[in-house]
């Protein structure tokens, strides 16, 4: 099992450039959700999806777009870069159960991005 | 809208030692669920513990184990025996239901001491 894969895992852009981060997960988690990491404020949730086809707003979402086509992929767009979007972004999913493992999340490794 | 608090950006414990993390949460529900995970400096975050808000017994996962206090809304973690590799950051975390929102506190800092 590749748990969350996320890619790519450096990403330097400049102020203006749009780019994507992917995320794939092969656990059919029906969950997914993407988190940015700053110093000092935790991981602050941008946008999340509960299936294909759904998707809503976190506590951070300006800037950034999402979609869910498919159960395995929840790409985060980023449409023009700013220095405020520098940060190590992480996806995590997990799925629904009455089992201890319930909506315990599953998190990548991480991409650290940097906007100049 | 729902909150974590970690009011500890940084402790340091003797190894060997206890040491005790604090969060607390806001909420008005009644049924959630509340996490603790660890990030090491390998940056990958690990789950540590989960305890249900229905359940009154407090989590335990070996060394680790919880203190919740749901009319408080408080959810400490209790670290035993602290070991080397459990210098991290330590992220309290919060969720209503099976497919809401996960919030997550700011994060305590934890140093071992040798």
């Amino acid at each position: 099992n590749a748990g969350v894969t996320q890619t790519p895992k450096f990403q330097v852009l400049k102020t203006g450039q749009s780019m994507t981060l992917q995320c794939a997960q092969d656990m059919n988690h029906e969950y997914m959700s993407w988190y940015r990491q700053d110093p000092g404020m935790g991981l602050r949730l941008i946008h999340y999806s509960v299936g294909a086809g759904i998707t809503d707003q976190g506590e951070v979402p300006n800037g950034y777009n999402v979609s869910r086509s498919t159960t395995e992929d929840f790409p985060l767009r980023l449409l023009s870069a700013a220095p405020s979007q520098t940060s190590v972004y992480f996806c995590a999913s997990s799925y629904s159960s009455t089992s201890s493992g319930a909506n315990v999340l599953t998190f990548g490794a991480g991409s650290r991005l940097t906007v100049l | 809208a729902q909150t974590v608090t970690q009011s500890q950006p940084e402790m340091s414990v003797q190894e060997a030692e206890t040491v005790t993390l604090s969060c607390t949460y806001d909420t008005s529900e009644s049924d959630y669920y509340l996490f603790w995970y660890k990030q090491p400096p390998s940056r990958q975050m690990i789950l540590v513990i989960r305890q249900e808000a229905y359940k009154q017994q407090n989590a335990t996962e070996n060394r680790f184990s919880v203190n919740f206090q749901k009319a408080a809304k408080s959810f400490s973690l209790k670290i035993s025996d602290s070991q080397l590799g459990d210098a991290a950051m330590y992220f309290c975390a919060y969720t209503e239901t099976s497919y809401d929102k996960v919030i997550f506190g700011p994060g305590t800092s934890l140093s071992v001491i040798p």
